[in-house]
């Protein structure tokens, strides 16, 4: 069965620390992984996806099968980047399925 | 483009009672998805639907179903409410439900049901 955990429901650094936001999955295929964040009253939306292998807002993401993991990272975290992210796993039939999210706060 | 949008933004609804949320894809989108998400987690996988036709569906009780119509809009229809149906409910859409291939998802702001 899918599963996605973030184990950390809470995240906070300080303004220009490296910030790391764990992600593990659970899929026995080839799953798509994603991180969608939510900034304070607006709207869940993609930040990243790893078969982009892009960089989003200085975020990185890979995608380790190895270790089933697809941790986010960001090497100087701003105050901006306070949001809530999730990780999402698809099963190339746009299932999505989401963990439980971590919210992420960034002190001045 | 106001981009996805629902509606009502609020409900409050009673014990048994049914409800029918409503979504309306960005222009073009032929895909749209629903999502339940209790405080505190994050969004549950309901339906996935394209050109009418229900592509996917997540592990709810057959009290959850779903439509779609020519336009691409779609409704969530909830039967024989629960306390435990409380919940806010998202909409998503895609340009298109291609199978073997994931689009992205662009989110409505949510539709949140209170059930007493």
């Amino acid at each position: 069965a899918q599963r996605v955990t973030q184990p950390e429901k809470l995240l906070s650094v300080f303004k220009g620390a490296p910030v790391e936001l764990k992600c593990n999955y659970s899929y026995s295929g080839s799953p798509e992984l994603f991180w969608y964040v939510q900034y304070s009253r607006q709207r869940l939306q993609l930040l990243l996806r790893h078969i982009s292998r892009e960089s989003i807002k200085g975020f990185t993401a890979d995608l380790n099968k190895g270790e089933t993991s697809f941790h986010l990272k960001k090497p100087f975290a701003q105050e901006e980047d306070s949001a809530m992210y999730y990780c999402a796993l698809s099963n190339n039939f746009n299932k999505f399925y989401f963990g439980s999210g971590t919210k992420l706060n960034v002190k001045p | 483009d106001a981009g996805v949008t629902q509606s009502p933004t609020h409900l409050i609804k009673t014990r048994g009672q049914q409800v029918t949320l409503r979504c309306s894809p960005i222009s073009g989108h032929k895909s749209v998805s629903w999502y339940q998400q209790v405080l505190g987690q994050g969004p549950q996988f309901i339906f996935q639907y394209y050109e009418k036709e229900e592509r996917g569906r997540g592990n709810f009780p057959d009290r959850f179903s779903a439509r779609q119509f020519p336009n691409y809009s779609s409704e969530l229809n909830v039967n024989a409410l629960l306390l435990g149906d409380s919940a806010l409910y998202l909409c998503a859409s895609s340009l298109a439900g291609v199978r073997g291939s994931t689009d992205t998802q662009y989110f409505g702001p949510g539709t949140r049901l209170t059930v007493l």
